[in-house]
């Protein structure tokens, strides 16, 4: 069956440091890649979309890439800040209808 | 631009009682979906409108849950009876149209604790 692996973990990092959140996935091939922020109390939130065909895409402080062969997508954030704080899921699009399938989530603690 | 409604935030309820949650899209957002999340967990799919039709509900305990979309606009999603295992939070979210490209905006989420 599908299976998607988030660092179970809460990751903590020291400000200022790059932050990177890996998503692992296996028995799947999409064609997209999503991630998304929740914070407590709230419903996620969309950050970036990669589609199959790009090895990289950034936006501000955010990069995210996708390996198909490795079947893997490293979050990045750089110059990590506390308000970073929060849950990154990662999600891939898959089924006849684009459903997302979700990844547990990784917790991420930055350390003023 | 509004963001999706939900109601209610929160909701405390014994087992075998019944309870029901409601949604209002983004203005415009031809899908809708119903997801579960206990905690700890991604958001689990329940079930997926396109406009007041449904696309999938291959995840939904259809013995105990039921939703519907009339109208196309806003949504309900019911519980009869509640489980102990029900207790989660449930979150509503639309798009614009039902593509891989397409974001997936989310409300605030109902938290369902069944006693």
């Amino acid at each position: 069956s599908q299976k998607i692996e988030q660092n179970s973990e809460a990751l903590n990092i020291q400000e200022g440091k790059t932050a990177t959140l890996t998503c692992n996935y296996t028995n799947y091939s999409p064609a997209y890649l999503q991630w998304y922020r929740q914070d407590p109390g709230r419903g996620p939130v969309f950050l970036l979309l990669i589609r199959e065909n790009e090895k990289e895409k950034r936006k501000e402080r955010l990069k995210v890439t996708f390996d198909t062969t490795l079947k893997q997508s490293l979050f990045h954030i750089t110059a990590s800040q506390p308000a970073d704080s929060a849950t990154y899921l990662c999600a891939l699009v898959g089924g006849s209808n684009y459903q997302l399938i979700w990844g547990a989530g990784t917790k991420l603690i930055i350390k003023p | 631009e509004a963001g999706v409604a939900q109601s209610p935030r929160y909701k405390i309820i014994e087992k075998r009682q019944s309870v029901a949650f409601w949604c209002n899209p983004i203005s415009g957002h031809a899908t809708l979906y119903w997801y579960q999340q206990i905690l700890g967990q991604g958001p689990k799919l329940l079930i997926q409108f396109q406009n007041n039709g449904v696309v999938d509900d291959s995840q939904l305990p259809k013995d105990r849950f039921s939703a519907e979309r009339l109208k196309g606009v806003d949504s309900t999603l019911k519980i009869q009876p509640a489980k102990l295992e029900d207790s989660a939070v449930y979150l509503c979210a639309s798009s614009p149209r039902t593509s891989g490209e397409n974001e997936q905006f989310f409300g605030p989420g109902t938290r369902l604790t069944v006693l």
